[in-house]
């Protein structure tokens, strides 16, 4: 069964970098039917899809964010990476990675998501 | 402002019928697949609807999608307490080259 857990610091202060690992287990990211997605939900508000990646490294990503973000795959390991930079208070939220369907581009299965706080 | 437009809240009583809308542009909704989402907070979001009308394994006949246009429409019958929950659309953007979700749609079953 396909799982996916995201891990990475809780807690980033302002300004910094914000580092987030999505390990995937029960199939490989090199399946090239599918692309690799970050999406959060910040505090009370809707999902914003981030970006994603596939195996080949050919992402894609949110305009409004484009440039502060780095999403990579590491088939190796099995795991897929987001990197954002210059972090403020508006990047507080569940950060979610998630399986999406090449073509298609529905979303399952989403992994249990995790908190980021920006705080100093 | 989210790029797909759905109304913030509906409401309906248990047994009853509810439908929630998705409107978006050509650029989108109108050329590429919608999906759709119930998502409680502190859960995971779940698929419930793929490929405009596909329902994934497990989820009941009760919730259905649709397509026309530029606009989507996720229907639930049968109501039930249960199935309140926040409910998203999603599709990707052929203009932002990049996926979209709407604000969301706060289902209270009365």
């Amino acid at each position: 069964q396909l799982q996916l857990q995201e891990s990475g610091p809780g807690l980033v202060k302002p300004s910094e970098t914000l580092s987030l690992r999505c390990i995937v287990s029960g199939d490989s990211i090199s399946d090239g039917n599918y692309y690799w997605a970050w999406i959060r939900q910040p505090p009370g508000r809707g999902l914003e899809w981030i970006g994603n990646v596939d195996y080949k490294q050919l992402t894609f990503q949110n305009p409004s964010l484009k440039n502060r973000v780095t999403i990579s795959a590491d088939t190796s390991n099995n795991q897929v990476s987001l990197t954002m930079t210059s972090v403020t208070a508006a990047d507080e939220a569940v950060y979610y990675c998630a399986r999406q369907r090449t073509g298609m581009d529905w979303h399952d299965p989403w992994g249990q998501g995790t908190l980021v706080t920006v705080s100093s | 402002q989210s790029v797909l437009t759905q109304p913030p809240s509906v409401s309906a009583t248990p047994g009853q019928k509810v439908t929630i809308s998705c409107s978006g542009s050509s650029a989108n909704i109108g050329s590429k697949y919608v999906s759709w989402y119930k998502h409680l907070p502190g859960t995971v979001p779940k698929l419930l609807i793929y490929e405009n009308d596909r329902r994934p394994s497990g989820i009941p006949d009760r919730f259905s999608g649709s397509k026309s246009g530029t606009s989507a429409t996720l229907g639930i019958t049968e109501l039930q307490t249960g199935d309140e929950a926040d409910y998203y659309c999603g599709t990707w953007d052929n203009s932002l080259n990049a996926g979209v979700f709407g604000g969301g749609t706060k289902l209270t079953v009365l």
